[in-house]
């Protein structure tokens, strides 16, 4: 597509529930990103796809969080049993670059989770 | 490890003056740097990155960038504000294994 695609925009989970969110990069978009935002901050990385393969997970904040992309396009972020703490908004990017720390990221709009 | 500090939370200008956003980084090796710029409840979007060759790099909207090795220092200019540019902007720095690391952020408010 022309950008990057996330769904829900919006979620409100109780405490203990589990969420999914789903991100579609650019077609085409070798690499792919999360980062969660929480209020008032930059966002910190999460995980790394390079096509289908988990390169780097070690923004993942415990194992309740879980990301795949089995496919190497979509991918979805699962948050298990989740926290007030997991309250954020949670950013997928894509690029097409390969080269260490030089990715120019497109971001999507981002899903903003609140967990009461 | 690499960081990069923004140290003013919110800043106001006047619309026509002239801005600069300060951005530090922190990186051992020769940084990637860039600015992203996020309006409310939208993404970010990338105004201009640097990876090497000219230290003054240009951008979208009529921003620009100096990166300033001694100073580590990638501060962000523009000559004269728009009302439509009151928004919160991103310094961030590529780090090793493909991430990048972001500052907090600094909110610009625009008064007319």
């Amino acid at each position: 597509g022309a950008g990057v695609s996330q769904s829900p925009r919006y979620k409100v989970a109780k405490r203990g529930q589990d969420v999914a969110l789903r991100c579609d990069p650019i077609s085409g978009h070798v690499s792919l990103f999360w980062y969660q935002q929480a209020l008032g901050q930059g966002p910190e990385f999460l995980t790394y796809f390079q096509n289908e393969a988990q390169l780097d997970k070690s923004g993942l904040p415990s194992d309740r969080f879980f990301a795949e992309r089995p496919e190497g396009s979509v991918s979805t972020l699962k948050i298990q049993r989740t926290q007030q703490e997991d309250s954020a908004v949670y950013l997928c990017a894509s690029s097409r670059g390969r080269i260490p720390g030089a990715n120019v990221l497109t971001f999507g709009a981002g899903s903003r989770l609140t967990v009461l | 490890a690499q960081s990069v500090t923004q140290p003013d939370i919110h800043i106001t200008v006047s619309e026509g003056a002239s801005l600069e956003l300060r951005c530090n980084y922190s990186y051992g090796a020769t940084p990637y740097l860039f600015w992203y710029v996020q309006s409310p409840g939208q993404g970010l979007q990338l105004l201009l990155k640097y990876f090497s060759g000219d230290t003054l790099v240009q951008g979208i909207k009529g921003f620009e960038a100096e990166f300033k090795r001694s100073q580590s220092s990638f501060n962000l200019r523009k000559p004269s504000v728009h009302w439509s540019d009151a928004a919160e902007y991103f310094c961030a720095v590529g780090a090793s294994g493909n991430k990048l690391v972001f500052g907090a952020g600094t909110i610009l408010r625009v008064k007319s």
